[in-house]
């Protein structure tokens, strides 16, 4: 079966410090691969994605960024954290082919506090 | 791009009453809505999803009707349970490279024992 894994679970960094966050996904093979941000008592939002290994799609700009340097790895980074960081970093993924194809299965998230 | 909404934003029965929210979705060519519960401090889990080509979908205490034409698609939960409460999110896809989900606001759901 497959596993979805993020770390670091929670995370506590100040204003302008660097940011990466990991997502692997075990049981699979090239999977589509998402990464979404959930602020305080608020709905999800889509951040990146990517279909395949170094090809990213941004939806909405900012000062963060993605990348995916093999199949089942996916990493969210910034150079310079901002305060409206903080929130609840979710990977997901999804089959890329299959009866399933459409079906997105979450991390067990990041919970980021910027300082 | 897709615009999501989700009414009601919050909601409260009692136990063993029915609860219904609703989601409206804007780009026709979206051909699949998922229903997400999240509880406090956890990841969203599926809990039922649609597929542009049925109307209605159950499995036991919950279903998931769609109306293509009106662009609407809806979750019923019927003999709601304490462990009900959570939140809920609708989404619907943009099918092409990707398959990206765009997301409602969610709804808080409370079930009074």
């Amino acid at each position: 079966s497959q596993t979805i894994h993020q770390w670091p679970a929670t995370l506590v960094q100040p204003v302008g410090s660097p940011l990466s966050l990991e997502c692997t996904v075990e049981g699979t093979s090239n999977p589509n691969l998402y990464w979404y941000r959930q602020a305080a008592g608020r709905g999800l939002q889509l951040l990146f994605y990517s279909v395949g290994i170094g090809q990213i799609s941004s939806e909405v700009p900012q000062n963060l960024s993605a990348s995916r340097p093999q199949d089942r790895q996916f990493i969210l980074s910034s150079k310079k954290l901002l305060l409206s960081d903080s929130g609840f970093y979710l990977c997901a993924w999804s089959p890329a082919r299959g009866r399933s194809i459409y079906e997105q299965y979450f991390g067990p998230g990041t919970r980021l506090t910027v300082t | 791009g897709e615009n999501v909404e989700q009414h009601p934003s919050t909601l409260s029965v009692q136990e063993g009453d029915s609860a219904v929210i609703k989601c409206t979705y804007s780009d026709s060519a979206s051909n699949y809505f998922p229903w997400y519960k999240q509880e406090l401090g956890k990841r969203p889990q599926l809990i039922i999803d649609i597929r542009s080509n049925v109307g209605e979908k159950k499995d036991q205490r919950i279903a998931v009707t769609l109306n293509k034409t009106a662009k609407h698609f809806s979750l019923h939960i019927t003999e709601t349970q304490p462990e009900d409460s959570a939140v809920y999110f609708c989404a619907a896809n943009h099918p092409h490279t990707g398959n990206q989900f765009y997301f409602g606001t969610g709804t808080s759901l409370t079930v009074i024992p």
